[in-house]
């Protein structure tokens, strides 16, 4: 079966503080692909970014950054020196050659000024 | 710019009431799907469409129905067979379902989503 957790439902820092947000997943497929999507308080979702598990390249971008480990089935989003415009509830998804695609239960993040 | 719209933002159901959640999008995509979220819960599937004129079942399709006439447009109706519609829910589309998904590096895009609620 194809899972995924995402043990943190809240944190809360203080602006300027890093924080990184924990995604481990379960799957049988040899081939998939693994997401992360920011939802604001306005509600729509926002495309972070996408990993294929044949490129376990790590990935940085301005002050995100992600940690791909097969081994470990974790794909973690680290946010460098937070903002207040971070706070969100943060997303984790897996997906593979089918039309499923699995959520996790989300990440509420809330930086403080 | 391209993307995905749906209407109406807020929607509220009258008891033993159909309603029609609108989706288009104009991005060329082949694959759409309908999820519905929960207050503090992720998303779960409820159909998807792989082409025009064909549409599966997801996790939760019962009280649910949907049609896909249009490439552009997926609309969902809420049934009154749905006994517990409260909820947020978007739609999405990618450029397909299969390998050509799979070895490429889009994303399914999102649109911004209807609250539903019973009157």
């Amino acid at each position: 079966a194809q899972k995924v957790t995402q043990a943190q439902t809240e944190i809360s820092v203080v602006e300027k503080e890093d924080v990184t947000l924990d995604c481990v997943y379960e799957t049988r497929d040899t081939t998939y692909y693994l997401f992360w999507y920011k939802q604001p308080p306005s509600g729509e979702l926002v495309f972070l970014i996408r990993r294929n598990s044949f490129d376990e390249q790590n990935e940085i971008s301005g002050r995100y950054s992600w940690n791909f480990q097969k081994s470990t089935s974790s794909f973690n989003f680290t946010i460098t020196a937070s903002q207040v415009v971070d706070s969100a509830v943060y997303f984790c998804a897996l997906g593979s050659g089918t039309y499923k695609y699995i959520f996790g239960t989300g990440t509420r993040l809330k930086v403080l000024a | 710019d391209g993307g995905i719209t749906q209407s109406p933002k807020y929607l509220f159901r009258k008891e033993g009431q159909n309603v029609t959640l609108s989706c288009e999008q104009n991005l060329n995509h082949d694959a759409m799907y309908w999820y519905r979220q929960d207050p503090g819960q992720g998303l779960r599937l409820i159909y998807y469409s792989q082409i025009v004129n064909d549409f599966q079942k997801g996790d939760i399709a019962e009280g649910y129905s949907v049609s896909r006439e249009k490439k552009e447009s997926f609309p969902l109706t809420v049934t009154s067979a749905q006994k517990n519609p409260t909820a947020f829910y978007l739609c999405a589309s990618s450029i397909g379902i299969g390998q050509a998904f799979m070895f490429s590096n889009q994303p399914q895009h999102f649109g911004d989503g209807t609250r539903l609620s019973i009157l």
